[in-house]
């Protein structure tokens, strides 16, 4: 089966910087996707790894290890606004843009 | 950025009506697009996949016959829960690609959609 685990909630205070792991077993692996969805929002594209190693979007940094299975995202300076849902999702078949998500990471940010 | 839509944004129906839930990608046109259901705290599932003008794929354990999916252009594909149950009540959101291969899916804003 398809798994992409998440650590359920993570807190930290403004200005930190916070990392969120996924680790993921999926029958295929075509690259990483991190999403940000706040409450009754729509996930939107933070950042996509098809490679190992670090890929920097302004705050936000994503990294991968396809021999660990596992990916993280970064967040650095942290805002109250970053106070959502993060998703690691996997593309697990090549050519095809269907993505499985994983369980899912609260972040709460306080002043 | 691409923009999709999604109408209605909330939606409340009796147990045992039909709802017609629409998804549509603004400025580019979507040769697939995905539906998802999220329940409150959870993570977003895929229900179906759905093809410009060929019949969707729905994911185990997901009824075709309950979640009908027409994709008639490649602006728009709708997702009709019929004879709805309170179980049915779920946000469900829409998504939208390419096909270029594109590493990103567009998401709409989704639905609430609550069966009394």
């Amino acid at each position: 089966g398809q798994s992409l685990e998440q650590p359920s909630e993570v807190t930290a205070v403004e200005g930190a910087i916070v990392q969120i792991n996924c680790t993921y077993q999926t029958s295929g692996f075509y690259g990483l996707s991190w999403y940000q969805q706040h409450d009754g929002g729509a996930p939107t594209f933070l950042s996509y790894n098809a490679l190992d190693g670090l890929e920097e979007t302004g705050r936000f940094s994503s990294f991968l290890s396809r021999s660990d299975s596992y990916g993280y995202l970064l967040l650095q300076e942290l805002q109250m606004k970053d106070s959502a849902s993060y998703f690691c999702a996997v593309r697990d078949k090549a050519g095809f843009q269907k993505l499985v998500f994983g369980t899912g990471t609260r972040l709460l940010v306080s002043p | 950025g691409a923009v999709v839509s999604q109408h209605p944004s909330r939606v409340i129906c009796k147990s045992g009506t039909s709802v017609k839930i629409e998804c549509r990608s603004l400025d580019f046109q979507a040769t697939t697009m995905f539906w998802y259901r999220q329940f409150p705290k959870q993570s977003l599932m895929l229900m179906a996949t759905s093809n410009e003008g060929s019949k969707a794929t729905y994911e185990q354990g997901v009824e075709k016959d309950k979640f009908l999916i027409n994709h008639a252009s490649l602006t728009l594909s709708t997702l009709t829960v019929t004879s709805a149950h309170p179980e049915d009540s779920s946000f469900y959101i829409c998504s939208a690609g390419t096909g270029a291969g594109a590493d990103t899916q567009y998401f709409g804003p989704g639905t609430r959609l609550t069966v009394l």
